[in-house]
Order: C-alpha cells, then sequence, then structure tokens
C-alpha cells in the first residue's frame, strides 16, 4: 500500500514558534508537495520539489521554508509562527511521469495561538 | 495562470438522488483533469481522472468527461448514498506551464441524507 506519512495529525504552536512539520513517503516518488486548506479558498501549494535540495515556491510561499535532504522526506517550516497560519497543512507527492496521480498524507490541523 | 472554478457549495441531497458537480477550467497548455475525494477527518484520494479531450472517468459509480470545447469536467453519478458524504475537489495538472504541480477549485461539500 502506497503512504504518505505525515508527523503530527494536530498541532497546538505559539505565535513565534518556530515549526516543522514532517512529511514521508515510501514510493520513491520524485515530486513532493505542501499544501495548506482552507474553507472556501480549496487547497493552495505552497512549496515544492521536483528533486532532492531542489525547492520552488507555490502561490503562497510568504512566511514559510522548506527542506529536502533525502528523497523520500519534505519537511515545512514555519519561521515565526503567526495566527494567520493557522490551517489545515496536506504533504502529497507524485513521480515524474506524465499525467500521474499525486497522493496525500492524511494531513495536520496546525492552530497557532 | 492556470485556475479551476466548482460549482458553489455546500450541497445536500437526499439518498438515492442523482448528483452534478460543475467544474471548469482554465489553462494554457492541455492539461490533465482530476477529481479528489476528501473523507472527514482524511486526506485526499484520487476518485477518477482524464488526460485529453473526450476520455471518460469512471470510479464508484461517479463519472466525468473531458469536455475540451466548453473546458469542463462535471462530476456525475446515479444515485448518491449516505457513504458518498465527503468534500469533491477538481483539479488540473498542465505539466507544459506548471510541471506536475495540481491547481484545485474550493472544494464542494457534499452531504447525503438517509
Amino acid at each position: 500500500d502506497v503512504k504518505v506519512t505525515q508527523s503530527s495529525r494536530y498541532l497546538v504552536k505559539r505565535t513565534g514558534e518556530k515549526v516543522f512539520l514532517e512529511c514521508v513517503q515510501d514510493m520513491d516518488h520524485e515530486n513532493m508537495f505542501w499544501y495548506r486548506q482552507d474553507p472556501g479558498l480549496g487547497l493552495r501549494l505552497i512549496y515544492f520539489s521536483y528533486d532532492v535540495k531542489m525547492k520552488e515556491k507555490g502561490d503562497i510561499p510568504e512566511g514559510y521554508s522548506v527542506s529536502r535532504e533525502k528523497k523520500e522526506r519534505f519537511s515545512l517550516i514555519l519561521e515565526s509562527a503567526s495566527t494567520n497560519q493557522t490551517s489545515m497543512y496536506l504533504c502529497a507527492s507524485s513521480s515524474g511521469t506524465l499525467n500521474t496521480e499525486a497522493f496525500f498524507g492524511q494531513g495536520t490541523r496546525l492552530t497557532v495561538v | 495562470g492556470d485556475s479551476v472554478t466548482q460549482m458553489e457549495g455546500p450541497v445536500t441531497l437526499s439518498e438515492e438522488a442523482f448528483l452534478t458537480i460543475n467544474c471548469t477550467y482554465t489553462a494554457t497548455g492541455y492539461p490533465s483533469l482530476f477529481w479528489y475525494v476528501q473523507y472527514p477527518g482524511e486526506g485526499l484520494q484520487l476518485l477518477l481522472k482524464a488526460t485529453k479531450a473526450d476520455d471518460k472517468g469512471s470510479n464508484k459509480g461517479f463519472e466525468a468527461t473531458y469536455r475540451k470545447e466548453t473546458t469542463s469536467f462535471h462530476l456525475e453519478k446515479g444515485s448518491v448514498q449516505v457513504s458518498d458524504s465527503a468534500v469533491y475537489f477538481c483539479a488540473l495538472s498542465d505539466r507544459e506551464t506548471s510541471g506536475s504541480r495540481l491547481t484545485f477549485g474550493e472544494g464542494t461539500q457534499l452531504t447525503v441524507n438517509p
């Protein structure tokens, strides 16, 4: 069974804290993605990566950074958490093949207080 | 840039009713189209996809046809069940212009009552 695993289902952090969200996939996929999901806005892409140590900004990268040191792991970092970063965060991966689907993790519900 | 527009929700139906969720898209290239479903408390999972014009994707009784002339990919099911209650997302992937990234619609919450 293919799997994308996010390290936490629920997190509560304080304003100003540095927050790490971890994602691991076991499918040897080249591509990995971080989205945030907010009601009425759908999923918005924060960052993505096509290969180890490579990253590209998505639509809403401000306030976030990422790290991909190994192919199977893609980390999202909130440098200084703010209340407007309270959201559901979804990690996904896909192969480099044309027209392929993306596989999603179960999501991390982050609350910044 | 690429974009996806879904019909406004939420949608509430009775069991065995017919379902349509509208989806239209804007893309500069020739995208692949997807429907994803999110059950309560879970991540997204692929429901169906279509990669070229006039393709019909189908799964679990759901269908959608890639209509290039109307830039649409409407989701349909002839008889919904309570277990179909979920959020449905239309998405596209335009490899020529945006690599393998997916662009999503806003999502449509479906509730099916017994």
